[in-house]
């Protein structure tokens, strides 16, 4: 399972709240994503990042800030969480040189309701 | 963003019936083309990440063909079984580091 964890893995919290969810790896792996699924859209990019300290966007990022201090920890922040954020969110890494070439394994997801 | 279609977008197959369903890419400055598996209430998990033209790639009862000229990607269930029941995903890297993924193409095998 590539030791990827995520958490908190269900979270319940009310519109216009901060939430945090944590992926944690223990294979210090360079490359770590985050993940939505939406019916009918499969998974969706919001961040993701090649370093420590090093992010970029994906394709649904809006509403969305990630961090990165440390190889092992990739944090992804609602600013301010909305009902359109309730979904099933994944992490994801990217063993070796990157996510091209080369298989992603997810961890387990977080089930977030925004009310 | 890459689009991804993937078709259909669910199918029901007999137990013990062949299937095969489609990916879709752009076929301009084409990486690969990776196939996940996602079951419910599990994680996606990879079946094949194929790069050239005319690659073919097969796991148990599960094969994969690539033509990256024309942009599509063929995936077959030979004797489809009750676990095979799944999701499948296709996705393209639209550069070195990330995915773009299809919608996926859910499949059911009635016993």
């Amino acid at each position: 399972d590539a030791g990827i964890t995520q958490s908190p893995r269900h979270k319940v919290t009310e519109t216009g709240t901060p939430v945090t969810l944590r992926c944690h790896q223990t294979e210090n792996h360079r490359y770590m994503y985050w993940y939505r699924q939406d019916p009918g859209h499969g998974l969706r990019l919001i961040h993701y990042s090649y370093g420590v300290k090093d992010t970029d966007k994906g394709e649904v990022s809006d509403g969305y800030s990630v961090s990165r201090s440390k190889t092992e920890d990739f944090l992804l922040t609602l600013e301010s969480a909305t009902s359109s954020q309730t979904s099933v969110y994944f992490c994801a890494i990217s063993t070796a040189s990157g996510g091209a070439y080369n298989e992603q394994f997810f961890g387990p997801g977080t089930r977030l309701t925004v009310l | 963003i890459l689009n991804v279609e993937q078709s259909p977008q669910s199918l029901h197959v007999q137990e013990g019936d062949s299937t095969n369903f489609t990916c879709s890419f752009p076929s301009s400055n084409f990486y690969a083309l990776h196939w996940y598996r996602w079951e419910t209430a599990k994680s996606p998990e990879a079946l094949f990440v194929m790069t050239l033209n005319g690659d073919e790639k097969k796991k148990g009862r599960i094969s994969a063909t690539l033509n990256t000229k024309e942009g599509y990607s063929y995936l077959y269930i030979k004797g489809s079984q009750p676990e095979d029941s799944a999701t499948y995903l296709c996705a393209s890297p639209p550069n070195d580091y990330k995915l773009s993924f299809g919608a996926g193409t859910t499949v059911t095998v009635r016993a």
